[in-house]
């Protein structure tokens, strides 16, 4: 069975800090390490990590694949009080189906106060 | 407001009712997904349609059926369903196996 363990569950920093978070997985036939933030509604996409991508940037937000330990890490510079949401970390492997669902794990609440 | 569009956004229905989730996108994508998220917990895989093909059922019960007229369109019947059912219902979709999967805002599922 598939797993993914996000840590920490959650973290409450001040805005202008920069946090790391982590992503560890087991999964057969990985294909992709998805991240995303979830505030009261839909899931926003924000990176996709495969093997041929293992960094990935976006302004403030970068995100690397380290598929020798199985990780992940999602760093955040400068936070701002928008950046809180919940951070959700999932897999998806490779099937014969055509198209795979994901596996998330339970995700890190991150709380920043002004 | 995502690109896929979910209705209704909040459903509450009685556990003998009959009612219907609906799911609509204009991506282009061929392929769909069915979610379900109990509060305080990540969403969890339901169903996979591929080139409206179901290609992944991860074991739920018969009370949920879903189904994919068009390419475009997915919905997921209810029927007879419990209390315990009482969740927010996602849909995702994806252009194919190498692009990321794109959420709707979801149905609020209240059963009484």
């Amino acid at each position: 069975e598939d797993k993914v363990v996000q840590s920490p569950l959650s973290l409450v920093v001040h805005e202008g800090d920069t946090v790391t978070l982590n992503c560890s997985y087991e999964v057969t036939n990985f294909r992709s390490l998805l991240w995303y933030k979830q505030e009261k509604k839909a899931p926003t996409f924000l990176f996709m990590l495969t093997s041929s991508g293992i960094e990935k940037k976006s302004g403030r937000l970068s995100s690397i694949l380290d598929k020798k330990e199985l990780s992940s890490i999602l760093n955040i510079t400068a936070t701002q009080t928008g950046d809180s949401a919940i951070y959700l970390c999932a897999v998806e492997r490779y099937s014969g189906g055509g198209a795979d669902g994901l596996t998330f794990g339970k995700g890190t609440h991150l709380i920043i106060q002004p | 407001d995502t690109e896929v569009t979910q209705t209704p956004k909040h459903l509450v229905m009685g556990m003998t009712n009959k009612k219907s989730l609906k799911c609509e996108q204009h991506m282009g994508h061929r392929a769909m997904y069915w979610y379900k998220q109990k509060a305080k917990k990540p969403p969890e895989l339901m169903f996979v349609y591929s080139y409206e093909k179901l290609s992944i059922n991860e074991s739920v019960p018969s009370r949920f059926s879903p189904e994919c007229p068009n390419s475009s369109l997915l919905n997921l019947h209810l029927h007879a369903l419990q209390p315990e059912d009482s969740a927010l219902y996602l849909c995702a979709s994806s252009q194919d196996r190498r692009q990321p999967q794109h959420f709707g805002d979801g149905t609020r599922l209240s059963i009484l």
